[in-house]
């Protein structure tokens, strides 16, 4: 069965930089959520989308943004990349556009910031 | 504001031994979620648990929750050394999307 695809899979940039990463949910899933996981960290809720439309937010920081497009991939943009930004970034993808609908994981990006 | 607990942090049990992980919430929830992680790995869904007193089963573990009691146990059973991994409870504060998770606890199983 189609899983959630991220990509990249791992990317490296330098402070003050910026960063697109890229999530493409299961087939006729329309809620898509981001996390982050820092070294060691629990995974953060950062923010979510039913329907291209933002559902809730978390622990973004204003230097990030994010999308869902027409096709109900999402994009997370970074920008002025801090050292703290390194971590590991998890899109979840979910149908129904409920909260408790169960959510099924992509393999993450991991962004080192240097 | 929803917070997540679990307890232990880290276990370190020898194969065949039983053990339990808890996980405490601070406010009502809608549902409560177990999964595990292998190091520099994704989440793995492992159970869903939708009401008071919900019991799940799947090979060596076996996940309950008491809303009543805001608590939820993942019981290990005969550990093997395949179990090792971190393992997350998290729940959705009622009323939005933000899933919250736990602290987690990070597993080894000692052959």
């Amino acid at each position: 069965a189609a899983g959630v695809i991220q990509s990249p899979r791992h990317l490296i940039k330098e402070k003050r930089e910026t960063a697109t990463l890229k999530c493409y949910p299961i087939p006729r899933h329309d809620t898509v959520y981001w996390y982050q996981q820092g070294p060691g960290q629990d995974p953060q809720f950062l923010i979510s989308f039913y329907e291209k439309m933002q559902s809730d937010k978390g622990s973004i920081p204003d230097r990030f943004s994010a999308q869902q497009f027409s096709d109900y991939h999402s994009e997370l943009n970074m920008s002025s990349l801090e050292l703290g930004d390194s971590a590991l970034y998890f899109c979840a993808s979910s149908l129904g556009g409920r909260p408790t609908d169960t959510q099924y994981f992509g393999p993450g990006t991991r962004l080192t910031v240097l | 504001e929803l917070k997540v607990e679990q307890n232990p942090l880290f276990l370190s049990m020898q194969e065949g031994k039983n053990y339990t992980i808890y996980c405490n919430y601070s406010t009502t929830s809608d549902r409560l979620y177990w999964y595990r992680q292998d190091p520099g790995k994704s989440l793995e869904s492992l159970f869903v648990l939708l009401s008071n007193g919900a019991v799940k089963q799947e090979g060596r573990l076996m996940a309950s929750l008491d809303t009543k009691a805001r608590l939820s146990t993942l019981h290990i059973t005969a550990a093997v050394h395949d179990l090792s991994a971190t393992y997350f409870c998290a729940v959705v504060s009622s009323g939005t999307y933000k899933y919250i998770f736990g602290t987690g606890t990070r597993l080894k199983v000692l052959a």
